[in-house]
C-alpha cells in the first residue's frame, strides 16, 4: 500500500526555537497533503491543507505565521513550528491524498511526530 | 464545530466478544471512513463506506451507515487482544476536500 513517512519521529526543543517536520509520500505523488494535531487521548484536529505549488489553507483558529507550511514538490510537505512554546507540544500527523477526482476518499497517514517543547 | 461524536468513549471487553462503536456526524458527506490508531502511532485506514451504501464488510469488520440519522457503526467480531487501539470515524464532507475526525473510541480487549 501507499507509504507516507515523517521525519523526525520525535523532537525535543527549547522554547523560542523553530522546528521543521517533513512529510513525504514515498511511492505516489500527492498534490494535496494535510497536517493534523493530536493532543493526548484526543482526536485529530485538521490544522491546514497543503497544496503543491500554492499557499496552504489553514483551518479557523490556526495561526499561519506560527505554523508555516511549504509544499514544494509532489512528494514533500513541511510544517515549521516557529518560536515554539510548551503549549505547542503535541503529536503532529500528516496525510497525503493521491490525485483523484470526486472527493478526498482514502488518505494515507504518516506515523506522526511527537514534539516536546521545554 | 463539524467534529463528529463517537460513543462509547471507552470500551473494555474480553477476547472473543464483539465490539460495537458508533459515530454521529453533522453535515452531508461523500463517504465515511474508519481508522485505527495504536498508542502514539499514525492512523491505519480500515474501511470506507460511501454515502449511497448502507453496509460494508471487511474480514471481521462490519460497518453500517444511516445517512438519514447521520450515523455509522463499526462492529468488530470475535475480538482479539491485538485489536486494542483507538478507533476513529472520519467524514469526507460534501463540497470540501478534507476529512473531519470523530472524537474516537478507546477499545481495550483483554485476553
Amino acid at each position: 500500500g501507499a507509504v507516507v513517512s515523517q521525519h523526525p519521529s520525535r523532537v525535543i526543543c527549547k522554547s523560542g526555537t523553530s522546528v521543521k517536520i517533513e512529510c513525504r509520500s514515498l511511492d505516489f505523488q500527492a498534490t494535496t497533503m494535510f497536517w493534523y494535531r493530536q493532543f493526548p487521548k484526543k482526536s485529530l484536529m485538521l490544522m491546514a491543507t497543503s497544496n503543491e505549488g500554492s499557499k496552504a489553507t489553514y483551518e479557523q483558529g490556526v495561526e499561519k505565521d506560527k505554523f508555516l507550511i511549504n509544499h514544494a514538490s509532489l512528494t514533500l510537505s513541511t510544517l515549521t513550528v516557529t518560536s515554539a512554546h510548551p503549549e505547542d507540544s503535541s503529536f503532529y500527523i500528516c496525510s497525503a491524498d493521491p490525485p483523484r477526482a470526486g472527493g478526498t476518499d482514502t488518505q494515507y497517514f504518516g506515523p506522526g511526530t511527537r514534539l516536546t517543547v521545554l | 464545530s463539524q467534529q463528529g461524536e463517537e460513543d462509547p468513549q471507552a470500551l473494555s471487553i474480553q477476547e472473543g466478544e464483539n465490539a460495537t462503536m458508533n459515530c454521529s456526524y453533522k453535515t452531508s458527506i461523500n463517504n465515511l471512513q474508519w481508522y485505527r490508531q495504536n498508542s502514539g502511532r499514525g492512523l491505519v485506514h480500515l474501511i470506507l463506506i460511501r454515502s449511497n451504501e448502507r453496509e460494508k464488510h471487511s474480514g471481521r469488520l462490519r460497518v453500517t451507515l444511516d445517512t438519514s440519522k447521520k450515523s455509522s457503526s463499526l462492529l468488530i467480531t470475535a475480538s482479539r487482544a491485538a485489536d486494542t487501539a483507538s478507533y476513529f470515524c472520519a467524514t469526507d464532507l460534501a463540497g470540501f476536500q478534507k476529512l473531519v475526525f470523530g472524537t474516537g473510541t478507546r477499545l481495550l480487549v483483554s485476553p
